[in-house]
């Protein structure tokens, strides 16, 4: 069965600091997988990798994947308390009937 | 502002009633997704449609069951509400149906069963 985790499932910073997120996967026919920020209520997009070792970057936040371990990581530098959200971690699979996995989310606390 | 609308915002009802939740994708969008998110869970795939023909299927209940209509609007219709269906159930929306890439969420229809 097709399995996405995420780890931590929660942590607490502080504003300045440096995070890092991991989304490891067990996927059939992986195609894609996307990082989405959850703060009050609708996830919004982060990243879509689809390649191996190519690094995606916006602003302070940047993602890579690695589909040989089968895992991504999301690092957020010099951390701000706006990036206090959930963070989702989901899949999708090349199959017949498409549909995106997601992790339970790391849920990220910056305080000041 | 994803483009992506949800209705009711939140519903209040009893064990064993039925409830519909509607949604609007964004203008263009094709693919209608229905997700439940219970509290501190990720988000469980429900159902998918593809312009108005259902394209894959999660752990939907079979009491749960779904439609996209002509002009693109879907609805979520579940019967014999149990408490453990109390959660806020998201629709997103996308352009196509393979090669998924991006969705976009409505906020989210909180359900409350008592």
């Amino acid at each position: 069965e097709d399995k996405v985790v995420q780890s931590p499932l929660s942590l607490v910073v502080h504003e300045g600091d440096t995070v890092t997120l991991n989304c490891s996967y067990e996927v059939t026919n992986f195609r894609s997988l996307l990082w989405y920020k959850q703060e009050k209520k609708a996830p919004t997009f982060l990243f879509m990798l689809t390649s191996s070792g190519i690094e995606k970057k916006s602003g302070r936040l940047s993602s890579i994947l690695d589909k040989k371990e089968l895992f991504s990581i999301l690092n957020i530098t010099a951390t701000q308390t706006g990036d206090s959200a959930v963070y989702l971690c989901a899949v999708e699979a090349r199959k017949n009937n498409n549909d995106m996995r997601f992790g339970a989310g790391t849920r990220l606390t910056v305080k000041p | 502002d994803s483009g992506v609308t949800q209705t009711p915002k939140h519903l209040i009802t009893a064990t064993g009633q039925r409830v519909t939740l509607r949604c609007s994708p964004r203008s263009g969008d094709l693919s209608v997704y229905w997700y439940q998110q219970s509290l501190d869970q990720g988000l469980q795939f429900l159902i998918q449609y593809y312009n108005g023909e259902e394209r894959a299927k999660g752990n939907i209940l079979e009491r749960f069951s779904a439609q996209q209509f002509p002009d693109l609007h879907s609805e979520l219709n579940l019967s014999s509400l149990e408490l453990g269906d109390s959660a806020l159930y998201f629709c997103a929306s996308s352009f196509r149906t393979g090669a998924t890439g991006e969705l976009f969420f409505g906020e989210g229809s909180r359900l409350t069963v008592l």
